[in-house]
């Protein structure tokens, strides 16, 4: 069964970095593309990144672009963001999560499991 | 940038209706469109991939049409359990979702 478990979430002043992570288990991490999706209270889903199977493309949204940063360890099953400069428009529910292929997009791709989320709250 | 409108963004329909939700592309994305359904406090999960691919597990009232820009997903009659929010998604360039079709009872 895939797992995906989000963590790092939580309250942070604007101007400031946080990094999240997810642990990956039940597939074979390395043969996917992942991405990060967010959903800010009561709102509709954001595509925020996505990463290639091998770290070979990243893509951003232009909401974020510049300031976060997506990243993946295959040895270790993990897949992260890391988050500069964060926003009061930041704060959302973000999700970790599986494409059913290993490109972020062009190929055909979907997203074909999730994680619960992590909350990140941005207030001073 | 391919921007995704969805339309409406609410409708309210009763236990057996047809309902259809219309996703319009800004540019040709082919058939990389998919459907997602999302309930209160849960994480989405997808229905339609490919424009017009029943994903495994997903009652076949559920079904998807369309290509290039105008896409649709169409309940065929409505479950107690359908009420939720979809989402049409892109994945032919840097992935995005529309803004959403809030499904509510009448």
């Amino acid at each position: 069964e895939v797992q995906l478990v989000e963590s790092g979430g939580g309250l942070v002043q604007p101007g400031r970095s946080l990094r999240l992570s997810c642990a990956a288990s039940g597939f074979t991490f390395d043969d996917y593309a992942m991405h990060w999706v967010r959903q800010a209270p009561g709102k509709g889903l954001e595509w925020v990144s996505g990463i290639r199977w091998n770290s070979g493309s990243m893509a951003y949204a232009d909401s974020v672009k510049g300031r976060f940063t997506i990243s993946r360890d295959n040895a270790k099953n993990s897949l992260y963001l890391q988050m500069n400069s964060l926003r009061a428009e930041d704060t959302a529910l973000y999700y970790c999560a599986k494409d059913i292929g290993i490109a972020v997009a062009g190929t055909g791709g979907y997203i074909d499991s999730w994680g619960q989320g992590t909350l990140v709250t941005v207030s001073s | 940038d391919i921007q995704m409108t969805q339309s409406p963004s609410s409708l309210s329909a009763s236990v057996g209706d047809r309902v259809t939700i219309t996703c319009r592309a800004s540019q040709s994305i082919r058939s990389s469109l998919n459907w997602y359904q999302q309930k209160p406090g849960k994480a989405p999960k997808v229905l339609i991939y490919d424009a017009t691919s029943l994903q495994s597990g997903v009652p076949s009232r559920f079904s998807g049409s369309g290509s290039g820009t105008d896409f649709t997903l169409t309940i065929s009659s409505l479950q107690p359990e359908d009420f939720a929010t979809y989402y049409c998604q892109q994945s032919y360039i840097t992935p995005r979702f529309g803004q959403g079709t809030k499904v509510e009872i009448k």
